[in-house]
């Protein structure tokens, strides 16, 4: 694709239910992050993967975060069980390798009620 | 403390002043160092990426690294009202992990 997409773009949902965000990277991007952006902050990293290996997801800040990337390509970011505090933006990013450039997707917003 | 601190500002200046960002760190490990640009409802932009210590110019930016003082700068000369945007560095050691800075938003006045 063009560029990275992310779907939905807002999202509200009630505590205690799950949701599931999408992260379409550039085609062919070996390399696709996860980051969380709170307001008034940088992004925070989440967790990345290389095709569809997860080397380092020692950012999910706890076990009812969990990303995917069966195939390689199509990301997606779970969180189970929606608490307030979870309330951010999410950001995905990929690049061509771990040392190229990341571009950025325009996020998720999402808001727990 | 964080390990990448960046002064949040705001910062507001006049149409064609010299903008100078900083940020510090603390992990020696750092050896990639970038500049990204936010604007408003959208993702961040890689502005400018140093590899280790040294100065880098690309039209009106300059990034600076200096890393035996664990500080880096983003110099903006002639700044225009389009460089209004919360800029962010960001900084890698090796481990695919970007970390951010705060962000610091700049106002520029026409």
């Amino acid at each position: 694709g063009a560029g990275v997409s992310q779907s939905p773009r807002y999202k509200v949902t009630k505590r205690g239910q799950d949701v599931t965000l999408r992260c379409d990277p550039i085609s062919s991007h070996a390399t696709l992050y996860w980051y969380q952006q709170a307001l008034g902050q940088g992004p925070e990293f989440l967790t990345y993967f290389n095709y569809e290996a997860q080397p380092d997801k020692s950012g999910l800040p706890s076990d009812r975060f969990s990303a995917e990337r069966p195939e390689g390509s199509i990301s997606t970011l779970t969180i189970q069980r929606t608490e307030q505090r979870d309330s951010a933006m999410y950001r995905c990013a990929s690049s061509a390798r771990w040392d190229t450039e990341a571009f950025f997707g325009q996020g998720t917003r999402l808001t727990v009620v | 403390q964080k390990e990448v601190e960046q002064d949040p500002g705001p910062l507001s200046v006049p149409e064609g002043a010299i903008v100078s960002l900083n940020c510090t760190y603390s992990n020696s490990a750092f050896q990639y160092f970038m500049w990204y640009r936010q604007y408003s409802r959208k993702g961040p932009e890689l502005l400018m990426y140093t590899y280790s210590s040294g100065n880098k110019e690309d039209g009106r930016f300059t990034a600076q690294v200096d890393k035996s003082s664990k500080y880096i700068s983003l110099f903006i000369r002639d700044s225009q009202p389009s460089d209004s945007a919360t800029y962010l560095c960001a900084m890698e050691g090796g481990s695919e992990k970007l970390v951010f800075g705060k962000g610091t938003k700049l106002t520029v006045n026409p």
